[in-house]
Parts: C-alpha cells; structure tokens; sequence
C-alpha cells in the first residue's frame, strides 16, 4: 500500500521568496513521484516526475523536486515565488509498471503569494 | 503523450438521477482509470478500465454505482448512479502511456458536478 502526506495544507509566501512544499511517501515497492499544479477550475498538469536516475528533477515554472529515499520524501522548491504561482500542488506516487496510473494523492497544498 | 477530452465539463444534476461521462483519448491506451475529486479534497481512483474486461474498483466504490464502460481502445465512460449531493465532484479520466519503461499519466480535464 502506498500514501502520500503533505505537509501543511496552506503555504503562504511573499513574491520572490523561496517555496518549499513538502512531501513524504510510503511505498513497499520502489516508487514513481510526482508533482502536479491545478489552478482554479482547471485540470492537472504535471510539474516534474522522479521515476529512476538522478534524484534532483527540474520541472517546468522553475520549481524543482529532490528524492531522498533515506527521508522518504520529495519536497518541491522554488528559489524565488511570482505571483502567477499561486495554485493547488498535489504530491502523488504510483508504482511501476501496469500499476503506473494507480496514482495515490496528498491532500494538496494551497499556494498563496502575497504581493 | 495523450490528449484527453471528456464531456460534458460540467453539469448540474437531479438528485436520484444519472450522468454519464465520456473520456476520449486521441491515442489506443491499455487501461483507462477514473478519479474523484470532492471539492476541496484530493484526487481519489475510482476504478480501472482495461478494453475487453470488466472494470476493477478500488475499495469504497461499487459497480452499481459507478459503472464503466470501455468499448475499444481510445473511449470509456463512467455513469454516476441514483446521484445523491455527495456525489458532486469533479470526476477525472486518466490514462498512461510512454515508451522505454515509463509510462506516464495523463489527466483529462475533468467533469465538474454539481447534484442538487
């Protein structure tokens, strides 16, 4: 079985400074994680995917995500927050595999970037 | 990559009535798989559509109320059932595809419903 604890359900920054969102994982079977960004009203769109290889993962927008396996987590940062990235972030995994769609969420944390 | 349309995008609904939701995926996938989002909650998978087999359901979600079906390769839906208010969410088609190992997960952009 897997799950996915975000921690802090809202994160509220000032433009320009450093977003981290954090993320810890279980899973009994070596993991894909993921970072996804929902706007208002909109669907999901993928931000970056650590599947094998190397542990830092650039995505798109400037965030970036590390896989430390020793800490089970996979926290989202960005160096400096604009104010177009105020959004819902939601940390899944999956399994490998025929079982790679079987994605389990966290709860999502609210992004607020405060002029 | 896929692209996913579903229709209808959103809807408002009778309580003790049906909606069938369509996902089309310009690309033949394997398996197609159905979320929920309540609102303000997360993504939870309702169940899975392979092409030829009945749907798996994850635990929680039953076939008489959400049945789905899957006709070929690129096309499913999912029927919500005698809809009671609880039932209002957004409910997302996803499916997989990718080559060299990986299999990446694409979301559709949802049927928001709203059951009165």
């Amino acid at each position: 079985a897997q799950s996915v604890t975000q921690l802090g359900s809202h994160v509220s920054v000032s433009e320009g400074a450093l977003v981290l969102l954090r993320c810890n994982y279980s899973s009994s079977v070596p993991p894909y994680l993921f970072w996804y960004v929902q706007y208002p009203n909109q669907g999901l769109q993928l931000l970056l995917k650590y599947t094998t290889g190397a542990t830092l993962v650039k995505g798109i927008n400037g965030f970036e995500a590390e896989f430390k396996k020793s800490e089970t987590s996979f926290h989202l940062t960005k160096p400096s927050a604009h104010m177009s990235d105020a959004a819902e972030y939601f940390c899944a995994v999956s399994d490998q595999g025929t079982n790679a769609g079987k994605s389990t969420f966290g709860d999502g944390t609210t992004l607020t970037v405060k002029p | 990559s896929a692209v996913i349309s579903q229709k209808p995008s959103r809807d408002i609904c009778q309580r003790g009535t049906s909606l069938t939701i369509q996902c089309q995926v310009d690309s033949q996938v394997t398996m197609m798989f159905w979320y929920r989002q309540q609102p303000g909650q997360s993504l939870t998978l309702i169940a899975t559509a392979n092409q030829g087999s009945e749907a798996t359901y994850e635990s929680g979600f039953v076939i008489d109320k959400f049945p789905i079906s899957r006709p070929n390769l690129t096309f499913s839906t999912l029927t919500v059932s005698n809809m009671s208010p609880e039932d209002s969410s957004i409910y997302l088609c996803s499916v997989t595809s990718g080559t060299g190992g990986y299999d990446e997960q694409f979301f559709g952009p949802g049927t928001r419903l709203t059951v009165l």
